[in-house]
């Protein structure tokens, strides 16, 4: 299985920081990754697909990148809605794994 | 807009087995695979597994292989998880999604004696 490793799993920040949240896959992936934020007692909900594609609706101070086999989910100006825990998930292989969570949450 | 609406949690003994339910509105169903997805308490998600658009393909999680099954009619719109023979570590809200799109809201299972 394709594991994600996902880091940091708990991250404090102030209002209007600039965060990343980082998934490294161990094997390939090609952009096969996606990112989910979820909220108490809420479904997930998808934020980017393709590794740096903005999901519908998602403001666009949320981004996506990549760097090899490293994925990263980050997010400026940090806003109090956007405290969640936050989910990769690889798709390109079965079985399709998530990493293991980031809790994002304030300083 | 895009419904998914789960149902058929419950508390289940160890051994059991319990057939999930999940209603699919606002989009043409019979044209997208379906996923589901759980998550344990205060864990994160697994991927349980997935069907095609007819019915005729799945893949499944190895933790679950064998133990669940996952089909669908699409006359009703709606995709189903038959587990069988379910372990303390089934315990968990199980999601469905539209490939990990849309999602329901989740329905709670219990493993217990």
């Amino acid at each position: 299985d394709i594991q994600m490793t996902q880091s940091p799993s708990s991250l404090p920040a102030s209002l209007g920081d600039r965060v990343t949240i980082t998934c490294r896959a161990s094997q390939d992936i090609g952009n096969y990754l996606r990112w989910f934020q979820q909220k108490p007692g809420k479904s997930p909900r998808l934020m980017i697909y393709g590794a740096t594609n903005l999901a519908a609706g998602v403001p666009s101070r949320f981004s996506g990148s990549r760097s090899g086999s490293d994925y990263s989910l980050t997010i400026n100006s940090l806003e109090s809605e956007d405290m969640a825990i936050y989910y990769c998930l690889q798709h390109n292989e079965y079985p399709r794994t998530f990493g293991g969570g980031t809790k994002l949450e304030l300083k | 807009e895009v419904q998914l609406v789960e149902s058929g949690g419950s508390l289940v003994q160890p051994g059991g087995s319990l057939k999930l339910s999940c209603v699919a509105s606002g989009f043409t169903f019979s044209n997208y695979w379906m996923d589901w997805v759980r998550q344990t308490p205060g864990k994160s998600l697994e991927w349980i597994g997935e069907i095609n658009t007819d019915g005729s393909k799945t893949n499944y999680a190895p933790s679950i292989k064998d133990r669940f099954t996952i089909s669908r009619d699409n006359a009703k719109s709606t995709l189903y998880l038959q587990m069988s023979n379910v372990k303390s570590d089934d315990t968990a809200i199980y999601y469905c999604t539209r490939i990990s799109v849309y999602w329901g809201q989740g329905t709670l299972v219990t493993v217990s004696s």
